[in-house]
């Protein structure tokens, strides 16, 4: 199975920081990474997919980069609606899945 | 508008059986994979299963194998995952999710499931 970790667990940034994420696979998953947004009380949404490529209709200040088994997500200037837990998740040719344990992000 | 509408929250006691629905819309629900996700209470996503309504071909996460049932009935374009024998640890919120090229594209609004006597 391959695993998935992400650093910070949690952090606190100012209004317009520049924040990093990152995800680490336990194996080598190409760009078969993508990156999600849960505010609080709400459904995930997709943000990032195959690693770098972003979704229709989410702001250009979120961005992605990575491949193999290190990735990195960026919030260009923090705003104070992304306040949320954002999630990397890997999958493969077999249809499985793996998320991320999460990071949550506050506003300092 | 492309959404998936899920059922509503649910109150059961161990050992009651259960199913869930999820209901697709304003796209070809038989061309896409419908997945499930757990949300265990203040914790993170977990992969469950995944189905392909066209064929009902499923899969599932070893960890929810034996564990839940995952169909589809393709003439309703609606998804279902059940139990036959709920757990205090079934408690979650449960996302039905649509696959497209590896990402879940669209999200459910959630089933919350609480399990208790």
């Amino acid at each position: 199975d391959i695993q998935m970790t992400q650093s910070p667990s949690s952090l606190s940034a100012s209004v317009g920081d520049r924040v990093t994420i990152t995800c680490q696979a336990s194996q080598d998953i190409s760009n078969y990474l993508n990156w999600y947004q849960q505010k609080p009380g709400k459904a995930p949404k997709l943000l990032i997919y195959d690693a770098s490529n972003l979704e229709t209709g989410v702001p250009s200040r979120f961005s992605g980069s990575g491949s193999g088994t290190d990735f990195t997500f960026t919030i260009s200037s923090l705003q104070p609606e992304d306040i949320a837990t954002y999630y990397c998740q890997q999958y493969d040719n077999l249809l499985t899945f793996t998320f991320g344990p999460g990071t949550k992000v506050d506003i300092k | 508008e492309v959404q998936l509408v899920q059922s509503g929250a649910e109150v059961k006691k161990p050992g009651e059986s259960l199913k869930i629905s999820c209901k697709g819309s304003g796209y070809s629900f038989t061309s896409y994979w419908i997945g499930w996700v757990r949300q265990m209470p203040g914790k993170g996503l977990e992969w469950m299963g995944i189905i392909y309504p066209g064929d009902s071909d499923t899969r599932y996460s070893p960890s929810f194998q034996g564990q839940v049932t995952i169909s589809a009935d393709k003439s309703i374009s609606t998804a279902y995952l059940q139990w036959s024998s709920l757990k205090a640890s079934d408690t979650a919120m449960y996302y039905c999710v649509r696959h497209s090229q590896g990402a879940f594209d669209i999200w459910g609004q959630g089933t919350m499931v609480t399990v208790s006597s």
